[in-house]
């Protein structure tokens, strides 16, 4: 079992507001991601961080910025939300071991729709 | 980019009957991995294949690694209602020295009438 928290669970909120979402692991894994998902849609990976203060831009591009300031918390920031930024946001993490090179495990997600 | 093809996109069966899922690629990966995401949930791992030509189980679930790296198999055995959700496949590649990038399928949905 995965020791990856994120809140909120959900989240409604109103166009132009400022919203952080958290993430946090208790696993001391140095390695951690934030992707975008749809529902019922696959996964898009759009932040990562390779430790503390690395982060890099993911594959799908996202208005979104992210931080990492201490090893176990990732928080995912909106400067300003659009209704375009309604999905489901998932955070996970990995820690890269011979045994299992680099197998990540999610969170349990934050909802978000913006009116 | 990498892209994983994975079938088939939805199924229905009967509670008790098995199941087959499998997930292709262009590209050589080198750690299969299949979850599970319930609605408004997180993937949760179910299996995690290090070697090409790995068979492994874990309770009802079986998995393969195929052979050439570009592909592997999910079996689940006497399905019951609640392995009803959404699973994925998803491929591990390297990115330079110890770190990977993940890709993923696009999913199955399995339904299980009970």
């Amino acid at each position: 079992e995965a020791d990856i928290y994120q809140t909120p669970r959900y989240l409604v909120i109103g166009t132009g507001k400022k919203i952080t979402l958290e993430c946090s692991q208790t696993m001391g894994h140095d390695k951690m991601y934030w992707y975008q998902q749809d529902p019922g849609m696959e996964l898009h990976l759009i932040h990562y961080s390779y430790g503390v203060n690395s982060t890099e831009k993911g594959d799908l591009s996202s208005e979104s910025t992210v931080s990492r300031i201490r090893t176990e918390h990732f928080p995912l920031t909106l400067e300003s939300a659009r209704p375009s930024h309604t999905s489901q946001y998932l955070c996970a993490s990995s820690e890269y071991t011979r045994l299992s090179t680099d197998t990540q495990y999610f969170g349990p997600g934050t909802r978000l729709t913006v009116l | 980019g990498q892209q994983l093809n994975q079938s088939p996109q939805s199924m229905f069966i009967q509670e008790g009957e098995d199941v087959s899922m499998n997930c292709t690629s262009s590209s050589i990966f080198n750690t299969w991995l299949w979850y599970k995401q319930d609605p408004g949930e997180g993937p949760v791992l179910l299996i995690a294949l290090y070697k090409a030509g790995e068979l492994t189980s874990n309770g009802r679930l079986t998995a393969q690694f195929g052979i050439t790296r570009k592909d592997s198999f999910l079996n689940i055995s006497a399905s019951i209602p609640s392995d009803v959700g959404i699973y994925f496949c998803a491929g591990l590649s390297s990115r330079g020295g110890s770190n990977y990038k993940l890709t993923f399928g696009k999913g199955t949905l399995l339904t299980v009438n009970p």
